[in-house]
């Protein structure tokens, strides 16, 4: 299966900043996903980021708050902009290689706290 | 609407002990089901994947078992061990084209006691 490394793996942020957290895979994949996780709770998709084409975005979720760019089928970045202490959350990236027979894979995540 | 629900939401046990995680899911159109652990504040490790026409999947001390059908899951951990420590989270891959995202269960936090 694929091995992702997610950068950076921790982080704590000024409100009213933005970060960007990057993740890059060794094969590539078509599918990327971005998925937050909230302090206790389980994991929400974001969005699927597509390669040369707009993200496509879960109801909740907009471009402008978290802007992704994904430029080639190895590459992902997801942008948490203009934040607030709401935005602390772990943000983990996610593919699906192959044909999918080895399920999705993550990454180890970011850890975020917005002071 | 799928949703995914997780029973227990906490356990602890004694090292040794067999232990059962329940999952299960509203919606029987599943493309397949995924056992993964988070340990705090850390990523996801996949542990099991069941495709929706396979009945059960082993690694080592782990079973999961799927019934499609009554929508359940169970994870088996045989023999507990201190480091299996963690949250395990099930998910099911809701479209049959296995195009579509994971719907997560709010999690089992297991602690295994020495």
């Amino acid at each position: 299966s694929a091995v992702i490394s997610q950068k950076p793996s921790r982080d704590i942020c000024q409100r009213g900043t933005s970060l960007t957290i990057q993740c890059q895979v060794d094969s590539q994949v078509t599918m990327m996903f971005w998925y937050r996780q909230q302090p206790g709770q389980s994991l929400t998709l974001i969005a699927t980021a597509n390669q040369g084409s707009e993200a496509t975005y879960e109801s909740g979720f907009v471009i402008d708050k978290f802007p992704i760019s994904r430029p080639n089928l190895t590459f992902s970045t997801l942008t948490v902009s203009n934040m607030s202490p709401e935005d602390s959350s772990i943000y983990l990236c996610s593919v699906l290689p192959g044909q999918g027979y080895y399920g999705y894979t993550f990454g180890s995540g970011t850890r975020l706290t917005v002071v | 609407k799928q949703e995914v629900t997780q029973i227990p939401a906490a356990l602890s046990v004694p090292e040794g002990e067999n232990l059962v995680l329940n999952c299960s899911f509203t919606d029987s159109a599943i493309y397949n089901l995924q056992w993964f652990r988070q340990d705090p504040g850390k990523g996801l490790t996949s542990l099991l994947l069941i495709q929706s026409s396979q009945r059960e999947q082993t690694s080592g001390r782990l079973n999961a078992s799927l019934d499609k059908s009554s929508g359940r899951s169970t994870l088996y951990i045989a023999a507990s061990q201190p480091g299996d420590s963690a949250t395990y989270l099930c998910a099911v891959s809701p479209s049959l084209s296995n195009t579509g995202k994971l719907i997560f269960g709010q999690g089992t936090t297991l602690q295994v006691k020495p």
